[in-house]
């Protein structure tokens, strides 16, 4: 059974930072690439970062390119989201989500979320 | 004009069907793209339940019931996610997406009333 644990949310004041972990369990899990998705209380899905199986591909929402850094680490079984330079509109529920192939950012299984918000 | 547009709600009676759509901006064509459809009921995480690309290219989420189902309309470029048989705890948002120039596209959700 897939299992996706996030961790790492909490309060933080506008400009700090924050590295949230998801720790991946039940599957094969450098096989598969990985991605961060949020949620905004009240409002929908919004896409926010992918990695391929190794890593070395990466993709980002307009949003959060250049203060957002997305990784893993496959002998860990562990992918991470560092975000810098929060702004009050980055508050939201994070998911960790795991894609359909090792290429395919697609998502088919999801996390239970971490609560991360920003505000003074 | 956003890249997938799905209505904010929709209204149906248990045991009756309920048909979703996802229209594709104009100039994306829905041939193209595996739309995928996901679940979410209040204060819960997201549910996989389905792709659709084609007959021949379509996946069933782990677990979700074959009343669960996808199609596409051409004529309207939209991506179709079809319920039969509703029942109470169909009750949810309903939200479709794609991989779009190398990002992955939400639309933005129906919340699925069953009364």
């Amino acid at each position: 059974e897939v299992q996706l644990l996030e961790s790492g949310g909490g309060l933080v004041q506008p400009g700090g930072s924050l590295r949230l972990s998801c720790a991946a369990s039940g599957f094969t899990f450098s096989g598969y690439a990985m991605s961060w998705v949020r949620q905004a209380p009240g409002k929908g899905l919004e896409w926010v970062s992918s990695l391929s199986g190794s890593g070395g591909n990466t993709f980002y929402a307009d949003s959060v390119k250049g203060r957002f850094t997305i990784s893993r680490d496959n002998s860990k079984n562990t992918l991470f989201l560092q975000i810098n330079s929060l702004r009050a509109e980055d508050t939201a529920v994070y998911y960790c989500a795991k894609g359909q192939d090792y290429t395919d950012n697609m998502l088919d299984n999801w996390g239970q979320g971490t609560l991360v918000t920003v505000s003074s | 004009q956003p890249v997938l547009t799905q209505p904010t709600s929709l209204s149906a009676s248990p045991g009756a069907s309920a048909r979703f759509t996802c229209t594709l901006r104009s100039g994306i064509n829905v041939g193209t793209y595996r739309i995928f459809w996901y679940q979410q009921k209040p204060g819960s995480l997201p549910r996989y339940l389905l792709r659709y690309k084609s007959d021949s290219d379509k996946q069933q989420g782990s677990g979700v019931p074959s009343r669960f189902s996808g199609s596409k309309d051409g004529s309207t470029n939209a991506g179709l996610l079809l319920i039969s048989g509703l029942q109470s705890e169909d009750e949810a948002d309903y939200y479709c997406a794609i991989w779009y120039s190398t990002t992955v596209v939400f639309g933005g959700g129906t919340k699925l009333t069953v009364l």
